[in-house]
């Protein structure tokens, strides 16, 4: 147990349909970071917010679209996903973003799977 | 362009040592961090070195030299359970952590 919640743990949706991730931690971090894991290659950095407000947009296709209404709670909005898209979508968390030696607290992850 | 390499994967005896290497070319660097991930877990955090030396921690132990661009994460003592994959991540100038793709390591009896 990491004090990082991610739901669902799976989700399988068609490329019409509209869904969303949600992530909350419960360490009183400042940072929270989507990351999409796919098999055999490394972590990318989708998004990062750093008290409510997003400070990294790693070129990620409007179709996926992130929310953070407070510091504990992150969303990640999907819609008109592509097959390709499908891959384990990790939140984490951090005390800061501009801290050199914070350590990274990640979620369990949410095994999407896009038909 | 950025990048980290690490073998993709390792296989070791139980009771013995391996040592995982890993390189990087980054613009910048604010540190070099070890994560440990289990098959449908989370990451977790292993280690992190920002200066050029050996940081011990039980059974494991991370090294850095900033000028040669290369860590190793070497573990010792090896269990069943640590049997996963091992990540290495270099935090750049914006402190933005810039991964390698993971080590699995297959620990055998």
């Amino acid at each position: 147990e990491t004090g990082v919640t991610q739901t669902p743990r799976h989700l399988v949706m068609g490329m019409t349909n509209k869904k969303s991730l949600k992530c909350e931690q419960h360490l009183g971090h400042n940072a929270m970071y989507w990351y999409k894991q796919s098999a055999k290659k490394p972590l990318e950095l989708m998004f990062v917010y750093s008290l409510e407000e997003r400070v990294e947009n790693n070129s990620v296709p409007s179709r996926f679209s992130p929310e953070c209404p407070n510091s504990s709670h992150l969303f990640l909005h999907l819609h008109t996903l592509q097959p390709e898209d499908s891959a384990l979508y990790l939140c984490a968390s951090s005390q800061t973003f501009e801290g050199p030696s914070y350590e990274q607290y990640f979620g369990p992850g949410t095994r999407l799977t896009v038909t | 362009g950025q990048n980290i390499d690490q073998p993709t994967e390792m296989t070791a005896t139980e009771g013995a040592i391996v040592q995982i290497n890993c390189t990087y070319q980054t613009s910048g660097f604010n540190g070099l961090f070890w994560y440990q991930q289990h098959a449908g877990e989370a990451p977790t955090f292993l280690s992190y070195n920002v200066l050029d030396g050996l940081e011990e921690k039980g059974r494991f132990s991370s090294f850095l030299s900033r000028s040669k661009g290369y860590s190793y994460l070497l573990l010792k003592e090896l269990q069943m359970k640590d049997s996963a994959s091992y990540l290495c991540a270099v935090s750049d100038s914006n402190y933005q952590l810039i991964w390698g793709a993971g080590t699995k390591l297959i620990i055998k009896p």
